[in-house]
């Protein structure tokens, strides 16, 4: 069965202050791992699709490197607006999974100015 | 472009009831997704749909069940609510051969 394993749990950060949320993943064949971010109260909002060990991609303060067992969301200089819980989720490559996502429990993160 | 859409966005009912959930995707897009989020177990997977037919399916009770339209419209049912079904449930749609899902903002489903 497939699983994802986000850690820390919580994250309380400085404005300015770097940091790396982690997700460990099990999955039968990897198709893709996404990240999201979630605000209070609002469905999830997708960030990146990652699909090989070794590939990496940027948003403006967010970068998502894969390996073969896990992935970095690394959060560069970030404001109070980057608040919010960061989602992983992987999606197998067995036909029978269709577009099935499996979520981890998320980072939550909280950016004090 | 419209975002997916979810109706109603709240929703208060009574144990033993049942309830329908609607669901309109992104323009274009024919895979429609459920999941399931709540506080202890997080966001769980429901079903899938595209042209019409269920091609997946999570570990939930048969009282949950769905169906997608020909314009690629989905609901979602749930008979005899338990308190336990309460939760925000979220909808996902995607293109054909594309593995992005986008989420529309959920419905927040309390059952008393």
């Amino acid at each position: 069965e497939d699983q994802v394993t986000q850690s820390p749990e919580a994250l309380r950060l400085q404005e300015g202050e770097s940091s790396s949320l982690n997700c460990s993943y099990t999955v039968s064949g990897l198709r893709g791992l996404f990240w999201y971010r979630q605000d209070p109260g609002k469905g999830p909002e997708f960030l990146f699709t990652l699909y090989s060990a070794g590939e990496e991609k940027e948003k403006e303060r967010l970068k998502a490197t894969l390996t073969k067992k896990e992935s970095f969301l690394h959060i560069t200089a970030p404001k109070p607006e980057d608040s919010a819980t960061y989602l992983c989720a992987v999606q197998a490559m067995i036909k029978a999974a269709g577009n099935k996502l499996t979520f981890g429990g998320g980072t939550r993160v909280l950016v004090k100015p | 472009k419209a975002g997916v859409t979810q109706t109603p966005r709240y929703l208060i009912k009574t144990r033993g009831q049942q309830v329908t959930l609607s669901c309109s995707p992104i323009s274009g897009h024919r895979s429609v997704s459920w999941y399931q989020q709540t506080p202890g177990q997080g966001l769980q997977f429901l079903f899938e749909y595209f042209s019409e037919t269920q091609r997946n399916k999570g570990n939930f009770p048969g009282r949950f069940s769905g169906r997608q339209f020909s314009n690629s419209r989905s609901e979602m049912n749930v008979s005899t609510l338990e308190l336990g079904d309460s939760a925000l449930y979220l909808c996902a749609s995607s293109l054909r051969g594309a593995f992005e899902q986008y989420f529309g903002p959920g419905t927040r489903l309390t059952v008393t």
